[in-house]
């Protein structure tokens, strides 16, 4: 069965640090990993990495993907209040349209 | 410019009393997908679209139905909703290998 396992679940830093957050999947026929930021509302795509785009970056967010450890992490420095957030990491197989989605990790950022 | 766009926000419907939510695009995608979500769990898919072709999850419920009559709109009908049928349930779409959400209709079971 494909799986995305995200991890910590849950991650309580002040504003100003740095945090990674990790994402590990065990999927029949790797494609794509895509991460969305989600508060109060829909999930908005941060990143889509893929065998030939490995890594990727945005501002104070950046992300990589491992292929020989099957996962990926998302760093996201200097961080501010409005960085809270549930971070949802998806993984999308060939061949099939649909992503299979980690639990997420909920961020809170305190001032 | 709204992209994936659900109607309504908000929805509340009494325990039996059949629902339908709405979702529009002008993205062009082929790919229009119905997810569920519940509090503090990842969006579960229910079913999705490639073009006319409907493809249900092995376990979404009976109770759950789809109805894609054209490109740009797709619909999800709540036969008979129940309690646990509360949740946010969330519209995608994809042209390639992202998907697009909209804004999510919260729809509340009394």
């Amino acid at each position: 069965e494909d799986k995305v396992v995200q991890s910590p679940l849950s991650l309580v830093v002040h504003e100003g640090d740095t945090v990674t957050l990790n994402c590990s999947y065990e999927v029949t026929n790797f494609r794509s990993l895509l991460w969305y930021k989600q508060e109060k509302k829909a999930p908005t795509f941060l990143f889509m990495l893929t065998s030939s785009g490995i890594e990727k970056k945005s501002g104070r967010l950046s992300s990589i993907l491992d292929k020989k450890e099957l996962s990926s992490i998302l760093n996201i420095t200097a961080t501010q209040t409005g960085d809270s957030a549930i971070y949802l990491c998806a993984v999308r197989i060939q061949g099939a349209q649909k992503l299979v989605f980690g639990q997420g990790t909920r961020l809170t950022i305190n001032p | 410019d709204a992209m994936v766009i659900q109607n309504p926000r908000y929805q509340v419907t009494q325990f039996g009393k059949p629902v339908t939510l709405s979702c529009s695009q002008t993205l062009n995608h082929n790919v229009m997908y119905w997810y569920q979500q519940k509090s503090s769990q990842a969006p579960k898919l229910l079913f999705h679209y490639y073009d006319k072709d409907f493809n249900n999850e092995a376990d979404t419920p009976d109770n759950f139905q789809s109805r894609r009559p054209n490109t740009s709109f797709c619909f999800l009908d709540i036969r008979s909703p129940g309690l646990g049928d509360a949740a946010m349930y969330l519209c995608a779409t994809s042209g390639s290998d992202e998907q697009f959400f909209g804004p999510g209709t919260r729809l509340t079971v009394l």
